[in-house]
């Protein structure tokens, strides 16, 4: 089955810096790749997602990536604010009337004032 | 709309005990699935449901059962709770025909002592 890998698992920035956490995954037929936010106590939420026919997808301050090539895409986080502070989850899934999404194991993002 | 429900938010039980977590959603979607969610593990599937009529097991099943009782309700059973099984449940659903995004409930917190 699909297998995917998250890092870093804590990440601190400043408010203002750029933050990025990458995620590998082993099934080469994945071609649905969400990422999720979570508050403290909260249920995920979808923030963006990317399918493979596409390398790049930007939405205002975040933007995924990813290379099919490697099996690897990244979320990255501009202008981080202090409400960017949550726990991000990557996911994969070969898409279909299943479609069962494989998270990775989430990044804690505290962004410090 | 409300989304997606669960039902209930907090449950305490000793080992042995059993009890269903109900999950219900009226968006329309044909796929519904469980997850628990543990500290430093992101989120696993336990069962799934891609249409009504249809369960299948997840990556960690054992020790539950489920039921897609119609095409708004999938419940989870644990017919004898072990403290292994103290977690979050998410339940979530997806219009798989239109979108991938899953839609997430509210989660349910369960102890088993």
């Amino acid at each position: 089955g699909e297998n995917v890998e998250q890092h870093p698992s804590t990440l601190s920035v400043q408010e203002g810096d750029s933050a990025v956490i990458k995620c590998t995954y082993s099934d080469s037929a994945s071609n649905y790749f969400p990422w999720y936010k979570q508050e403290l106590g909260k249920r995920p939420q979808l923030i963006i997602d990317i399918r493979s026919n596409v390398g790049e997808k930007k939405d205002q301050r975040i933007a995924v990536t990813l290379n099919k090539t490697a099996k690897h895409f990244s979320l990255h986080i501009t202008e981080t604010q202090p409400e960017d502070s949550a726990v991000y989850f990557c996911a994969a899934t070969v898409t279909g009337t299943a479609s069962k999404l494989t998270f990775g194991t989430g990044t804690r993002l505290q962004v410090t004032l | 709309n409300a989304g997606v429900t669960q039902t209930p938010k907090f449950q305490v039980l000793k080992t042995g005990q059993s009890m269903t977590l109900q999950c219900a959603q009226d968006m329309n979607h044909n796929s519904m699935y469980w997850y628990r969610q543990d500290p430093g593990m992101g989120l696993r599937l336990i069962y799934y449901s891609a249409s009504e009529g249809t369960t299948d097991k997840g990556e960690v099943p054992n020790g539950y059962n489920v039921s897609r009782l119609n095409k708004r309700e999938f419940s989870l059973r644990l017919e004898s709770a072990a403290p292994s099984q103290t977690s979050v449940y998410f339940c979530a659903s997806v219009q798989t025909a239109i979108s991938y995004e899953q839609y997430f409930g509210p989660g349910t917190r369960l102890t088993v002592t």
